[in-house]
């Protein structure tokens, strides 16, 4: 089945810095990818949809300059956060379907990160 | 605005039993399709079963089988003979043009031995 892979599956870093989040379909194309963060027992919230080959576009109340999203190719997509806050730390998984498939496909999600910012 | 709601936050079931986790969901579109998604403690999300808004039979998987009720849009997933593997989040989501997910705030289920 289709296989949505995340990279790294946790980080730990600086108050300050920035951290890359890699989203990759790995047999299948997805023109569209899902970033989604969940904070401990709550659901998924969409923060933004990576648009293949043009601009993410961002839920409301999501700072589109924190939270970098480059799709550059069908099979890859990243969220950067940037200058990292303690505030930032929870989890993020992205997710994305086939749209070679018929509109019932399910949507694939990755594994997850969880980003600590110490 | 498409809402779903989940108005079960915890649920325990002792192994072997049956348990029916309770899903509503709110949209003006007659075409939609239905899911709902397991997270185990891993966090991954996985597909446990789906329905079509334009099917009536309800779907079935193994152990698992929804009650879809259009009209009242409710879509609750019964589990039977539950195992100690089931214990997770589970998260009812649909979509309409199979871009947006919209979730539920889940139901946390403890299968107890």
């Amino acid at each position: 089945g289709a296989v949505v892979s995340q990279h790294p599956s946790w980080v730990i870093c600086k108050s300050g810095t920035s951290v890359k989040i890699e989203c990759r379909s790995l047999d299948f194309q997805a023109t569209t990818m899902f970033w989604y963060r969940q904070f401990p027992k709550q659901s998924l919230m969409l923060m933004a949809t990576s648009n293949e080959g043009s601009k993410a576009t961002y839920e409301q109340g999501v700072e589109k300059d924190k939270f970098l999203i480059n799709h550059a190719s069908l099979t890859l997509s990243t969220l950067t956060v940037t200058s990292a806050h303690p505030e930032d730390s929870s989890f993020y998984i992205c997710s994305a379907r086939d749209f070679g498939q018929d509109m019932n496909t399910e949507a694939f999600f990755g594994q997850g990160t969880r980003l600590t910012v110490v | 605005a498409q809402t779903v709601t989940q108005s079960q936050p915890e649920m325990s079931v002792q192994e072997a039993e049956t348990v029916t986790l309770s899903c509503t969901y709110d949209t003006s579109e007659s075409n939609y399709y239905l899911f709902w998604y397991k997270q185990p403690p891993s966090r991954q999300m996985i597909l446990v079963i789906r329905q079509e808004a334009y099917k009536q039979q309800n779907a079935t998987e193994n152990r698992f089988s929804v009650n879809f009720q259009k009209a009242a849009k409710s879509f609750s997933l019964k589990i039977s003979d539950s195992q100690l593997g089931d214990t997770a989040m589970y998260f009812c989501a649909f979509t309409i043009t199979g871009n947006q997910f919209y979730f539920g705030t889940g139901t946390s289920l403890t299968v107890i031995p």
